[in-house]
């Protein structure tokens, strides 16, 4: 079956922009997960949903970035006036249910910002 | 900070078995070890994941040691394609996964 998608696969930005980056998890999946990835290193947790319900968001690294699932199914990741420490590869994770479900990756989305 | 130390990289000659070490020392008793494997360019891969007892399914095999406070992840058969950085993770929580900087495998031919 289809796995997790993201789109776009690769976004180039001027510092200052605001970009929205989108998150089709696989279909009937509860939870939702976005991570950073620096270059190099392992990702990092940034915020999870369950279902339309926005649990944890302890790791987005400034009120720069926001994140939505409004209906429980897809989840855009928005980053206003973008700096170029922002520039990494954004991953998202969904899982079945709600407790300890193995998280399933999409391909991540490489963002460039100059 | 990470809860697991793994060798930053491992060389493995192509057709032989790949074993890759963990430390998890200050593992709780309800915490699970999970291995994901991330190939250049892409999203982390799903591996295996266990509790306490030896796991084995069509990619891998995890062998945890009584104590739980070390795993070991086996590939019996590496191939070329098998050439990416391997995460051992202990789930924290019921949410975030903590990933270190795992370990770059390198399948030599």
């Amino acid at each position: 079956g289809a796995g997790v998608s993201q789109s776009p696969r690769y976004k180039v930005a001027k510092r200052g922009q605001d970009v929205a980056l989108r998150c089709d998890p696989i279909s009937g999946h509860v939870s939702l997960f976005w991570y950073q990835q620096a270059l190099g290193q392992g990702p990092e947790f940034l915020t999870y949903f369950q279902n339309e319900a926005q649990l944890d968001k302890s790791g987005l690294p400034s009120d720069r970035f926001f994140a939505e699932r409004p209906e429980g199914s897809v989840s855009t990741l928005k980053i206003q006036r973008t700096q170029q420490e922002d520039s990494a590869v954004y991953l998202c994770a969904s899982s079945l249910g709600a407790s300890k479900e193995t998280q399933y990756f999409g391909p991540g989305t490489r963002l460039l910002v100059l | 900070d990470a809860k697991t130390t793994q060798p930053p990289s491992m060389d493995c000659a192509e057709g032989r078995a790949a074993n890759l070490p963990c430390n998890h020392s200050t593992i709780s008793g309800n915490e699970y070890v999970y291995w994901y494997r991330q190939i250049h360019s892409q999203g982390p891969q799903y591996i295996i994941h266990g509790l306490k007892n030896n796991e084995t399914n069509e990619m891998a095999s995890l062998i945890i040691t009584e104590d739980r406070k070390s795993s070991t992840l086996i590939l019996p058969h590496a191939t070329l394609r098998d050439t990416a950085v391997y995460y051992c993770i202990v789930r924290v929580g019921n949410n975030d996964m903590r990933f270190g900087a795992g370990t770059r495998l390198t399948v030599k031919p």
